[in-house]
C-alpha cells in the first residue's frame, strides 16, 4: 500500500517570503513517481513536475525547487519570493513505476495563503 | 490550459438521479483517469482507461460506471446518487510518458 502525508494543512506567509511544503511518503515499491499539483481556487489541478525515484538530484524552475530525499521518504516544495498568485493548495502524489506515472495516490493537500 | 475537457462544470441533482459526466482528452493520448476529489475522501483515483479498454480500478462504486469510446473520449456514469456522491470529478489524460494532465473538473452537487 501507498500512503502520501502532507502534515502542514495550512500554512500562511506574507509576500515575498520563502516557504517550504513537506511530503513524506511510505511505499514497498523500490521504483516509482513522484509529483506536486497545483489547485488554485478556481479548481483545476495544475501539473508542476514529476520525479522518478532513480533521480534524487534537486530540480530548480524559477522560483520553485524540490528536494527528494530517498532516506527520509520526502519530496519537499519551496517556492522563494512567494506571490500572491501562488496561493493554493498544493498535492503531493506518488505512483508505482510501473504505471508509467498514472493512478497517483495524493496527500491531503496543504493549503497556502500568501498575503499581500 | 491543459487540453483536457470536461462537461459540464456544475450540475445540480437530486438524491437517486442519474448523472454522465464527459471527459475528451488531449489530441493524441489514450489514456483517460477518472479521479473524484471530496472533502472527506481527498483526490482519489476512481478508473482508468486505455484505448477503449478499462485497465485499472481504483475506489469507484458499483453504482458507477465508465467508458471510452472511439475516438476516446470518456463518459463516467452516476447512478442512485447519494449526497455523499457530491464531489468535483476529474478527468485526466496522459501521454506515453506518463504525466497527468487533468481537466478542470466537473462539481457534482447531490441535493
Amino acid at each position: 500500500a501507498q500512503k502520501v502525508t502532507q502534515a502542514q494543512t495550512e500554512i500562511s506567509v506574507v509576500e515575498k517570503e520563502d516557504v517550504t511544503l513537506d511530503c513524506v511518503y511510505e511505499t514497498r515499491d523500490t521504483t516509482y513517481y513522484l509529483f506536486w499539483y497545483k489547485q488554485p481556487p478556481s479548481g483545476e489541478l495544475v501539473f508542476l513536475i514529476r520525479r522518478n525515484s532513480f533521480d534524487e538530484q534537486n530540480e530548480i524552475s524559477g522560483r520553485y525547487s524540490w528536494n527528494f530525499q530517498k532516506s527520509t521518504s520526502s519530496f519537499n516544495f519551496t517556492i522563494t519570493a512567494s506571490q500572491v498568485v501562488d496561493s493554493a493548495v498544493y498535492f503531493c502524489a506518488l505512483t508505482p513505476f510501473e504505471t508509467s506515472g498514472s493512478r497517483l495516490t495524493f496527500g491531503e493537500g496543504t493549503q497556502l495563503t500568501v498575503n499581500p | 490550459d491543459s487540453g483536457v475537457t470536461q462537461t459540464p462544470k456544475h450540475l445540480i441533482t437530486a438524491t437517486g438521479q442519474r448523472v454522465t459526466l464527459r471527459c475528451s482528452p488531449r489530441s493524441g493520448d489514450l489514456s483517460v483517469y477518472w479521479y473524484q476529489q471530496s472533502l472527506d475522501q481527498g483526490l482519489q483515483f476512481l478508473i482508468q482507461y486505455y484505448n477503449g479498454e478499462e485497465r485499472a480500478k481504483g475506489n469507484i462504486l458499483e453504482r458507477f460506471s465508465a467508458q471510452q469510446f472511439p475516438d476516446l473520449h470518456s463518459e463516467l456514469n452516476l447512478s442512485s446518487l447519494e449526497l455523499g456522491d457530491s464531489a468535483l470529478y476529474f478527468c485526466a489524460s496522459s501521454p506515453q510518458t506518463g504525466e497527468l494532465f487533468f481537466g478542470e473538473g466537473s462539481r457534482l452537487t447531490v441535493l
